[in-house]
């Protein structure tokens, strides 16, 4: 059982836009802005698509934004593509005895 | 361009010790910017912290594997490296090196696949 809570699906057409939720606790997601998300093609390393809540590293296309509120946190993806099609993952730390915690992934769908 | 290569055996028996070793290129593994992590993936399923390593030798390990789990650095050959003892097939998974910063990890290994398997 994953610490971060996700839903196992979403899907979207292209051009619309999808929001995946990572939920947390005070102890993770609600007390540190400090959550990232991951993108993962099949057979694939994850890549690196927000990090610090909102921030989108170098490269990344602008239609990926992150948000969170209290202790849950959103992935935006607006204009689907057939690219985005894939696992996203959402991570955040979790102070100095856990330290970082995964949610258990979420599979886009394109349709 | 900082590169993240994994290496070492992809066949380990139960009740054994996996090794893994990540060699850093590309880069300075005593950087003060990172902690260098190991992350694993079982096959279909989702992404598990095992921990992390500062390269000064401070180490941070995943509550569920505190127990097996024992990652060191070598500065001098920009490595880092995992142990992982008592292993069962719970253990087989795709493992990744990576370097983290504030929480990021913008930095991934290939992976390589470790099948505990008799």
């Amino acid at each position: 059982q994953s610490a971060l809570t996700q839903p196992a699906s979403v899907s979207g057409s292209p051009g619309q836009s999808i929001t995946i939720s990572c939920t947390g606790t005070s102890s993770d997601v609600g007390s540190y802005d400090l959550v990232s998300w991951y993108q993962q093609h099949p057979g694939k390393a994850p890549k690196l698509m927000i990090y610090e809540g909102s921030k989108r590293p170098s490269g990344v296309s602008n239609r990926f934004s992150g948000s969170k509120s209290g202790n849950t946190a959103s992935l935006t993806i607006s204009g689907l593509q057939a690219e985005d099609e894939a696992d996203y993952y959402c991570s955040s730390y979790a102070g100095s005895s856990t330290f970082e915690v995964f949610g258990g992934g979420t599979k886009l769908t394109v349709l | 361009q900082l590169q993240l290569q994994e290496s070492g055996p992809g066949l380990v028996k139960p009740s054994e010790t996996l090794s893994l070793t990540c060699t850093v290129s590309g880069g300075s593994i005593s950087s003060t910017d990172y902690y260098w992590v190991w992350i694993r993936q079982p096959p279909g399923k989702g992404l598990e912290w095992i921990g992390g390593i500062y390269y000064s030798g401070n180490t941070y390990y995943d509550p569920s594997l505190k127990s097996r789990v024992t990652i060191s650095v070598d500065t001098s050959k920009n490595k880092f490296s995992l142990k992982l003892s008592s292993v069962t097939a719970a253990d087989t998974a795709v493992y990744y090196c990576a370097r983290r910063v504030r929480g990021a990890v913008p930095g991934w290994g290939q992976g390589t696949l470790v099948t505990v398997s008799s």
